[in-house]
């Protein structure tokens, strides 16, 4: 079972609070990920990071944002939460991995199921 | 445009029956193909990885098939159990990048009857 956590689980928030979704891994792996998914759609890549101090935007625009101090944490903020930011949100991170048909396993946390009001 | 199809949207089965869901895709350039599991609530599990040199790989009763020619694999299932009721995403990865980014279908949810 992989070694990768998120809290809080579920959170239900009012509009214009800040939060912060926390994720930990324990594997040491330097790639980490932030995905949101919506009920039946597909796992759109929202953050990532290739290391400490490195942190970058992926496909779906975010008004999350993201640092990476900690090889271990990659927690995820945002700054004033909104209705429109209700889902999921899923954090995995995997071994360094990289082109020429290599394939690497990438270990995701449960979730964080977040709802605003 | 990078993309994955899955079918069935939903399926319904008896336990003990087997199963077959489908997965098409448009990546280029492939990288590797992997199943998950995903369970209501739950992150994603692996199930399987293969790469564009491998046809079929086995995991207890879950067989995956690929012909990286008409860009298609399956996901097998045998003997179902109710613990298989759940989302199955197939996943395509590229080998485009330095970060290997991964594209994911929109599941096939399998619910298992007694």
């Amino acid at each position: 079972e992989a070694d990768i956590y998120q809290t809080p689980r579920y959170l239900v928030i009012g509009t214009g609070k800040k939060i912060t979704l926390e994720c930990s891994q324990t594997m040491g792996h330097d790639k980490m990920y932030w995905y949101q998914q919506d009920p039946g759609m597909e796992l759109h890549l929202i953050h990532y990071s290739y290391g400490v101090n490195s942190t970058e935007k992926g496909d779906l625009s975010s008004e999350s944002t993201v640092s990476r101090i900690r090889t271990e944490h990659f927690p995820l903020t945002l700054e004033s939460a909104r209705p429109s930011h209700t889902s999921q949100y899923l954090c995995a991170s995997s071994e360094e991995g990289g082109q020429g048909g290599l394939s690497y396993e990438q270990y995701f946390g449960p979730g964080t199921r977040l709802t605003v009001t | 445009k990078n993309q994955v199809e899955q079918s069935p949207q939903s399926l319904i089965i008896l336990e003990g029956k087997n199963c077959t869901l489908q997965c098409n895709y448009t990546v280029s350039p492939f990288s590797n193909l992997r199943w998950y599991k995903q369970d209501t609530g739950r992150g994603p599990v692996s199930l399987t990885i293969m790469t564009f040199s491998e046809n079929t790989k086995s995991n207890g009763r879950y067989t995956a098939t690929l012909d990286a020619d008409t860009k298609q694999s399956s996901l097998h299932i045998t003997a179902s159990q109710l613990s298989d009721s759940a989302s199955y995403i197939c996943v395509v990865g590229d080998r485009g990048s330095t970060l290997g980014r991964l594209y994911f279908g929109r599941g096939t949810q399998l619910t298992v009857w007694p």
